[in-house]
C-alpha cells in the first residue's frame, strides 16, 4: 500500500546542531507539506512544495529549509537547532491539479527535542 | 480562505451521537468545508468534506446549513476511540495549482466518556 513515512520518529539534539527530518511518500503526489505542532498553537505550516524543484515558505519558516529533488521526498533541515524548535513535526502530501480534492495524507510525526 | 470558529471542547457519552459544530460565516461560494481529526500523538486524518449538500461516509455525516455559514459533523455512534481533536477547515477544493495548503485552527477536543 502507498504510504507516507517520517524518520526519525524521535530525536534529541543540542542547540546549534544541524538536524534533518526525512519525509518519504509513495503516492507519487506532487504536493508535500511540513507542519509543526506545539501546545497552544495547533498545526502551523513551515514549508511546502508543489513539485520537483519547487519550494515555498509557510507561516513559520524562519530557521528551516527544504529541498525537493524528486517527487517522493521532502527533507526538512534545521540549519542550527534552537530550543524554540522543540516540537512535533508532521509531513503531509496531496494530489495536484484536477485530482486534488483537498485531502491531505499525513505521516505519523517526528518528535524533536533541542536541549 | 474563510476563518472557522469551533468550541474548544465537548463531551459525549459512548454510543451516543456526537455533534460537532463549526461556524464559517465568511465562506465563499467556491469554498468547501473539510473535517479532519487528530487522535493523540498521531497525524491528522481526513474525515469528510462537502460544498452545500449533506454528505455521509463510513466515518461520519456532514450537515451544512442552507446559507452555508455553519456546519455540523455527526459521529452517529461515538466510541472511546473517537476521542480526538476535530478540525473544521474551509478551502477551495480544486484550486488549479494555485493553493493546495490547508490552514488548521485549534479545533475541538471531543472526549467520549464510557
Amino acid at each position: 500500500d502507498a504510504e507516507i513515512t517520517q524518520s526519525p520518529r524521535h530525536k534529541i539534539t543540542e542547540t546549534g546542531r544541524q538536524v534533518t527530518l526525512a519525509c518519504h511518500q509513495t503516492w507519487n503526489h506532487n504536493n508535500m507539506f511540513w507542519y509543526r505542532q506545539d501546545l497552544g498553537h495547533g498545526l502551523r505550516l513551515i514549508h511546502y512544495s508543489y513539485g520537483v524543484q519547487d519550494t515555498n515558505k509557510g507561516e513559520v519558516s524562519d530557521g528551516y529549509s527544504v529541498s525537493r529533488s524528486n517527487t517522493e521526498d521532502l527533507p526538512l533541515t534545521l540549519e542550527s537547532a534552537a530550543s524554540s524548535q522543540t516540537s512535533v513535526y508532521f509531513c503531509a502530501s496531496s494530489e495536484s491539479g484536477s485530482l486534488n480534492t483537498g485531502e491531505l495524507f499525513f505521516g505519523e510525526g517526528s518528535r524533536l527535542t533541542v536541549l | 480562505d474563510a476563518k472557522t470558529t469551533q468550541p474548544t471542547s465537548m463531551d459525549c457519552a459512548e454510543g451516543r451521537a456526537a455533534n460537532l459544530p463549526c461556524n464559517h460565516s465568511t465562506i465563499s461560494g467556491n469554498e468547501y468545508v473539510y473535517w479532519y481529526r487528530q487522535i493523540h500523538s498521531q497525524g491528522p486524518q481526513y474525515i469528510i468534506h462537502g460544498l452545500k449538500n449533506n454528505e455521509t461516509n463510513e466515518m461520519a455525516s456532514l450537515i451544512i446549513t442552507e446559507d452555508r455559514k455553519s456546519s455540523t459533523l455527526i459521529l452517529p455512534h461515538a466510541t472511546l476511540r473517537d476521542t480526538a481533536v476535530y478540525y473544521c477547515i474551509v478551502r477551495v477544493a480544486r484550486s488549479g495549482g494555485s493553493n493546495y495548503k490547508l490552514t488548521f485552527g485549534k479545533g475541538t477536543l471531543l472526549t467520549v466518556n464510557p
